[in-house]
């Protein structure tokens, strides 16, 4: 069965604390594991996509990162503004997404 | 810069009613999404759209549920006699290529079904 579990469901840390969200995916026909970002009361945000294991991407304070079963979101010294929903969503061939269920990080300064 | 903008941004019904949303999606992308997303942040894929033809209706509850994008018009989904169950955000996205590459997402429209 196709499935995509994120952990933890939610994640407080201190403003400078780092720490890593995961999400493992048992998907047939994957195209892509894509992480999102999404603030209360809007859309998605496309933050990174990697298609094969080993592929590492960063962005600012973000880095990604994938293997065959699983994808890290390593987030260094976050800051107050970092506090959003993470997603992480896995393409499959027919043309749309499988979403896990999100990460809510808040960062306390 | 360029969005998808979905309307309205609330939208709420009496059981029974008829729930009507909209998306535009942005100029020059030829694929439209419609993902329901319910409590605990479940997506649940809807509907895809390349131009006006019908790309992928496998998540479609089809007995209430219909969509559409024709030309010069906003993308819309209608809902005939809403249940409770149908109170989601509902999000549409636009894409230039195939597959889930370069999704933009809207704000979502929340529907509230009472």
């Amino acid at each position: 069965e196709d499935q995509v579990t994120q952990s933890p469901e939610a994640l407080r840390l201190q403003e400078g604390e780092s720490s890593s969200l995961n999400c493992s995916y048992t998907v047939s026909g994957l195209r892509g594991l894509f992480w999102y970002r999404q603030d209360p009361g809007k859309g998605p945000e496309f933050l990174f996509t990697l298609y094969s294991a080993g592929e590492e991407k960063e962005k600012e304070r973000l880095k990604a990162t994938l293997t065959k079963k699983e994808s890290f979101l390593h987030i260094t010294a976050p800051k107050p503004e970092d506090s959003a929903t993470y997603l992480c969503a896995v393409g499959h061939t027919g043309n749309q997404f499988y979403f896990g269920t999100g990460t809510s990080l808040t960062v306390i300064p | 810069g360029e969005e998808v903008a979905q309307t309205p941004k609330h939208l709420v019904r009496g059981e029974g009613q008829k729930a009507k949303l909209y998306c535009a999606p942005i100029k020059g992308h030829s694929y439209v999404f419609w993902y329901q997303q319910v409590l605990k942040n479940e997506f649940k894929f809807l509907i895809s759209f390349q131009n006006e033809n019908v790309f992928d209706e496998t998540g479609m509850p089809k007995e209430r549920f219909s969509a559409k994008c024709l030309p010069n018009s906003p993308c819309s989904l209608e809902i005939q006699a809403t249940k409770l169950e149908d109170s989601a955000v509902y999000f549409c996205a636009s894409s230039s290529l195939m597959g889930t590459w370069g999704y933009t997402f809207g704000s979502g429209t929340r529907l509230t079904v009472v």
